[in-house]
This record gives C-alpha cells, structure tokens and sequence, in this order.
C-alpha cells in the first residue's frame, strides 16, 4: 500500500444527490492533489492543497468542492453531477507541492452518475 | 495546449521483447521527468526519473534516455514479463511548478 486511503472505492449517485469523497495519507506529507482519470483525459489535476491551503484549481466546475481540513485529509464534495463527470478519482499525496516531489496515490474511487 | 506528448497510445509485446514508450516536451525549461506506472485497480506509482543532466538513467529492467536537444525522452523496458503490463505515463515539471503528465501508454506483454 502506498500510505493514500480512499473512500469510499465505488461511488454510484443520482445527478441531484450529494455526496463526499475521502482522501486520507499516513505520510507525513504537507500536499494533497485530486485528479480526474478518464478514457478522454488519463490524468487531469484538479485541485492542489499545501499545507492546508489551495494553491491550483484547474478550471474545476463549482459542482465539485474540495476541503483540506488539515494535512493528513483532504475531501472532494460532489453536487448536481452530470454523466460526464463519471470517472476515476485518484487523490495523491507528496512532501511539497513542486513536481519534483514524489507523488502517492491511492486507489482511487471509481464515480458512476447516473 | 498539450506540453508532454506521449506515444504509442497501446503497445503490445511479446514476452522476453522490448518495450519502447516515447515522449516529448516543449517546454525547456523542464528539468525533471518521471515515469509512473500504473496497475489496474490502483493508483500511478513513481517507476524511474532523470534529470537532464544525464542522458540515461538504468533501474533494473528498466532504462530512461533523455535527448534534450530534440526534447525527447523514451522508456525502454528490457526482457518485459506479463507483470508489466500496465499503463505507464511519462511526465515533466520545472522548479517550483506542477508536474504535467502525458497522456499514457497502456502496454500489455503477450505471456
């Protein structure tokens, strides 16, 4: 295991619900990323947190919000999805926000909206 | 605008061959390129990285060339075994900047 958790792995949600993604790492790290993986774009940043505060937000659709309560967690909250927005949802984690930093995934949660 | 172009999209090979996934930045400023590999069911992993300072950098099986005139990097993947199947993304970032992932190669070996 890479020290990334997610939950939950699969998430299937109407396009009216709400619902949360969690994202927990064990290492220590002070930066936290959500990615977007689908077949049409294999690896889309999203959102980037250092230590605590949002640093990139990569044009996200406000339907999706993000919350970094500390270092260790971060959560993708999710509203009025559209069908599209099915996807791969990876968080990763690394020591500082540059991109020579390692970066730790978890497994993901897979998203269906129908 | 697309800064990482990765090719092939899929490769197969043959069990014992070897395995070649291209890629190419614009940007010149890059100075740091990983490989990450990915398994079904989980997340990208750190395989290799090198900087441009070295044309080519050897972990195992595994082999990164840099060609920084024409701004090109490969991996090579000697004897590949059906354990390595899997999607591989090269990348590139520059000092105190993200890191640009390409777009993914997903090779399967042929047992």
């Amino acid at each position: 295991e890479t020290g990334v958790t997610q939950t939950p792995r699969h998430l299937v949600m109407g396009m009216t619900n709400k619902k949360s993604l969690k994202c927990e790492q064990h290492l220590g790290h002070n930066a936290m990323y959500w990615y977007k993986q689908s077949a049409k774009k294999p690896l889309e940043l999203m959102f980037v947190y250092n230590f605590k505060e949002q640093t990139e937000n990569n044009s996200v659709p406000s339907r999706f919000s993000p919350e970094c309560p500390n270092s260790s967690h971060l959560f993708l909250h999710l509203h009025t999805l559209q069908p599209e927005d099915s996807a791969l949802y990876l968080c990763a984690s690394s020591q500082g926000s540059s991109g020579r930093n390692e970066q730790y995934f978890g497994p993901g949660t897979r998203l269906t909206v129908t | 605008q697309q800064q990482v172009k990765q090719s092939p999209q899929s490769l197969i090979v043959q069990k014992g061959g070897i395995s070649i996934i291209n890629c190419a930045y614009e940007n010149t400023a890059f100075d740091y390129f990983p490989w990450y590999q990915q398994f079904p069911g989980k997340g990208p992993a750190l395989l290799i990285a090198i900087r441009p300072d070295v044309s080519e950098k050897k972990e195992g099986r595994f082999t990164i060339s840099f060609n920084k005139s024409a701004k090109q990097f490969s991996l090579h993947i000697m004897d590949s075994q059906p354990g390595d199947s899997a999607t591989y993304f090269c990348a590139a970032s520059k000092r105190d900047d993200k890191i640009i992932f390409g777009k993914g190669t997903r090779l399967h070996i042929l047992p």
